[in-house]
Formats: C-alpha cells, structure tokens, sequence
C-alpha cells in the first residue's frame, strides 16, 4: 500500500519560505514520478507542479502561479520528496499533498498559512 | 496553458438519479482526462483516468466518455455516499490543470 506522508507546513510571514517534505513508502520511490497539489481554504484543486524519475530525465513543470518561486526536488535515497517555497504570498495559503505522479495516491495534506 | 471549464458548478440530485457532470477543455487532449471525487475534509480521490477508464475499487455506477475537448462524468444512479465535489483535470500537457469543481448536494 502507497502511504505518503507530507510534513513541514506551518504558519509563514509574506516573503518568507518554507520547505514542504513528502515521505514515501510502499512505492519503487526511484522510478515514480511525484507531483505536489495545492488547496486554498473552501476552494478548488490546483496542481503546483511535478517532478520526474531520474532515469525519465528528473526534469520539473510548474504551474504559472507559482513559476520562479517554488522548486520540486527529491532525494531517492530517503524515498522522500520536496517543496521549496520561496517568496511566499497570501494567496499560498493553502492545504498541499504530495502525489503520486498521475495523481493515483495522495498523502493527508499539509497546511501552509502565509499571513503576517 | 489548458484550461479545464466544469459545469454545473453545483447540482442537487435525489438518491437513485442518474446524473452527468461536463467538463470542457480549452484545447484537444485527446483523452487524457480524469475525475476526482472530493468529500469534506477528506484527501480527493482518482475515480476516473484515460477519460473511461475505473481506477480500482470504484463502483460501475460511475463512467467517463469523451474525447477532444468535452468530457463527461456519469453517476447511473446516485447513491448517498456520491454527495462530494468532483474536478475534472487534463494530463495532456504541463501544467495539468483542474476543473473548478462541481458540487453535488442531495436534493
């Protein structure tokens, strides 16, 4: 069974960054592509962006919004993914899950509140 | 970027109902859709991928059509536990954006 577990969110000043962790198990972690999703309090989803296996290029996509600010990493040695987040907004407040790449499995969700 | 529009943005329905959910892409995305079904305060869940296809463990009642640039969610006969949010989103090409969700309330 998939378990994606996501830690790291918490409450961040504007401009300030944070970065989001996801652990993985249950998964040959090396090989899967992962994506992170964003929701904002009583909104809809929002893809943020995904990350690619290594052997598939390890190349990233972002969505627009967060282009330039945010960065998608991975350690394949700790079956663990990341969000950096720089440069934060109020408009980044929201509930992030890590996924699996095409959004099969999805961890619990962190919240990321960006208010001074 | 693709933009994924959804309609209605919310619908009431009784139990037993046979309702379908439209979802219309900007662009062609051939069929590289998929639907999630969102409950309050839960994780969203992949029901439908590749337009038609049942992730594992989803009921027959819900089924996917479609291709090009309009898609459809159907649910034949409405069950209580279907009350949620559905989003439809495009895996065609990055950004692979979402729908903004449709809310199916009991009627």
């Amino acid at each position: 069974e998939v378990q994606l577990v996501e830690s790291g969110g918490g409450l961040v000043k504007p401009g300030g960054s944070l970065r989001l962790s996801c652990a993985a198990s249950g998964l040959t972690f090396i090989n899967a592509w992962m994506s992170w999703v964003r929701q904002a309090p009583g909104k809809g989803l929002e893809w943020v962006g995904r990350i690619k296996s290594k052997s598939d290029g390890g190349t990233t996509d972002y969505a627009a919004p967060v282009k330039g600010r945010f960065t998608i990493s991975r350690d394949d040695s700790k079956n663990t993914l990341y969000l950096q987040m720089d440069t934060l907004k109020t408009e980044d407040t929201a509930v992030y899950y890590c996924a699996t790449g095409a959004l099969w499995d999805w961890g619990q969700g962190t919240l990321v509140t960006v208010s001074s | 970027d693709i933009q994924m529009t959804q309609s209605p943005s919310s619908l009431s329905a009784s139990v037993g109902d046979r309702v379908t959910i439209t979802c219309r892409a900007s662009q062609s995305i051939s069929r590289y859709s998929n639907w999630f079904q969102q409950k309050p305060g839960k994780v969203p869940k992949l029901l439908i991928y590749g337009t038609s296809t049942l992730q594992s463990g989803v009921p027959s009642r819900f089924s996917g059509s479609g291709s090009g640039t309009d898609f459809t969610l159907t649910i034949s006969s409405l069950q209580p536990e279907d009350f949620a949010t559905y989003y439809c989103q495009q895996s065609y090409s990055p950004p692979y954006t979402f729908g903004q969700g449709t809310k199916l309330e009991i009627k």
